[in-house]
């Protein structure tokens, strides 16, 4: 059965910090992978989504980069976080192919961002 | 540009009762429509998937219907349990993408 996981379960960082938060699935090859931002109050916002290795896009413009060094492999990154960056990220998969498919989660990260 | 509303914003039903939450979408173009339910704190749960070809899909007590020509999608719960309190959010996938849109969610809340 497919798996999917994400760390850090939790993160406090200072404004101008460094981010690096990872995902990785198991049990599947080849997923679509998303990158997803859940801000208090609000709902969900896709940030990045990847049909391959190298192969992302962005959604929204932002301070957020995300990379898929490898096929089951999905990190989001920032250089300097801003507080507006604070909230809850969640990456998803599901199997490549032309639409139609089921989205599933990993457990999140929750941003904290002073 | 594809908009999902999900109303109530908020229930509150005692043990028991079966109830329906509503889900309605702008653009009837889509490729599916999905069912998640979230804890507190958690991640998502996919609870059902109706490819824009169905009218319905069905998991346990859970029933969900989809009607593309209105934009609208409705999930029935049968006989609540406290264990059902959750948020519920829909999500539409529109048509030539990956992109998927969400509502903000209905929470739903079952009294003992």
């Amino acid at each position: 059965s497919q798996t999917i996981h994400q760390w850090p379960a939790t993160l406090v960082q200072p404004v101008g910090s460094p981010l690096s938060l990872e995902c990785t699935v198991e049990g599947t090859s080849n997923p679509n992978l998303y990158w997803y931002r859940q801000a208090a109050g609000r709902g969900l916002q896709l940030l990045f989504y990847s049909i391959g290795i190298d192969q992302i896009s962005s959604e929204v413009p932002q301070n957020l980069s995300a990379s898929r060094p490898q096929d089951r492999q999905f990190i989001l990154s920032s250089k300097k976080l801003l507080l507006s960056d604070s909230g809850f990220y969640l990456c998803a998969w599901s199997v490549r192919a032309s639409g139609g498919n089921e989205q599933f989660f990993g457990p999140g990260t929750r941003l904290t961002v002073l | 540009k594809q908009e999902v509303t999900q109303i109530p914003a908020a229930l509150s039903v005692p043990e028991g009762e079966n109830l329906v939450l509503n889900c309605s979408f702008t653009d009837s173009a889509i490729y599916n429509l999905q069912w998640f339910r979230q804890d507190p704190g958690k991640g998502l749960t996919s609870l059902l998937l109706i490819q824009s070809s169905q009218r319905e899909q069905t998991s346990g007590r859970l029933n969900a219907s989809l009607d593309k020509s209105s934009g609208r999608s409705t999930l029935y719960i049968a006989a609540s349990q406290p264990g059902d309190s959750a948020t519920y959010l829909c999500a539409v996938r529109p048509g030539g993408g990956f992109k998927t849109i969400f509502g903000a969610g209905t929470r739903l809340f079952v009294k003992a």
